[in-house]
């Protein structure tokens, strides 16, 4: 069975700050998708990032970064000089190469807040 | 504009009566998912279906039905047999990977259901 776990419920970082979310995932596929999602205060759940489990690259878009490691099964979101705007909600899912049976398995979220 | 419709946003509830959310999407999506997320719970699967008339049970689907006449359309009704109806439910649709695992969701606003 698949399973997330973020294990950072709130953090808490003044702005300008770096800051890290992890993510662990547990999966016995060899042929697995990980996604990042961010959820602002409006609800509505807003796509990141995709990685699948071929691609070990870091990958860099403007302030966000994320770090893919198979080895320890953690795929990390690092935000470089926090913004304000970047408060939310963020979760990490992960699905597997599952023919019939497509779904995401989400972690519990992390709750980022940037104080001004 | 393509995108995922959700409503109503806020809905109350007595206790004992049923109530249908409804989500409807104009990006051709053949997969459709119902979430209920709960403060430091995260999303949960209640329903989803990858075609029109099929949908099958999520991990949290007791006191829910769903159905899919349409392609565009996955109403969630709650039930009376929902025993803590009460969260932010959101509604996503995605592709079907074909077996690849790739499939990034895409969200809708969410609705707020609150039984009194």
């Amino acid at each position: 069975a698949q399973k997330v776990t973020q294990a950072q419920t709130e953090i808490s970082v003044v702005e300008k700050e770096d800051v890290t979310l992890d993510c662990v995932y547990e999966t016995r596929d060899t042929t697995y998708y990980l996604f990042w999602y961010k959820q602002p205060p409006s609800g509505e759940l807003v796509f990141l990032i995709r990685r699948n489990s071929f691609d070990e690259q870091n990958e860099i878009s403007g302030r966000y970064s994320w770090n893919f490691q198979k080895s320890t099964s953690s795929f990390n979101f690092t935000i470089t000089a926090s913004q304000v705007v970047d408060s939310a909600v963020y979760f990490c899912a992960l699905s597997e190469a599952n023919f019939g049976n497509e779904k995401l398995t989400f972690g519990t979220g992390t709750r980022l807040t940037i104080i001004p | 504009d393509g995108g995922i419709t959700q409503s109503p946003k806020y809905l109350f509830r007595k206790e004992g009566q049923n109530v249908t959310l409804s989500c409807e999407q104009n990006l051709n999506h053949d997969a459709m998912y119902w979430y209920r997320q709960d403060p430091g719970q995260g999303l949960r699967l209640i329903y989803y279906s990858q075609i029109v008339n099929d949908f099958q049970k999520g991990d949290i689907a007791e006191g829910y039905s769903v159905s899919r006449e349409k392609k565009e359309s996955f109403p969630l009704t709650v039930t009376s047999a929902q025993k803590n109806p009460t969260a932010f439910y959101l509604c996503a649709s995605s592709i079907l990977s074909g077996g690849s695992g790739n499939i990034e969701q895409f969200f809708g606003p969410g609705t707020r259901l609150t039984v009194l």
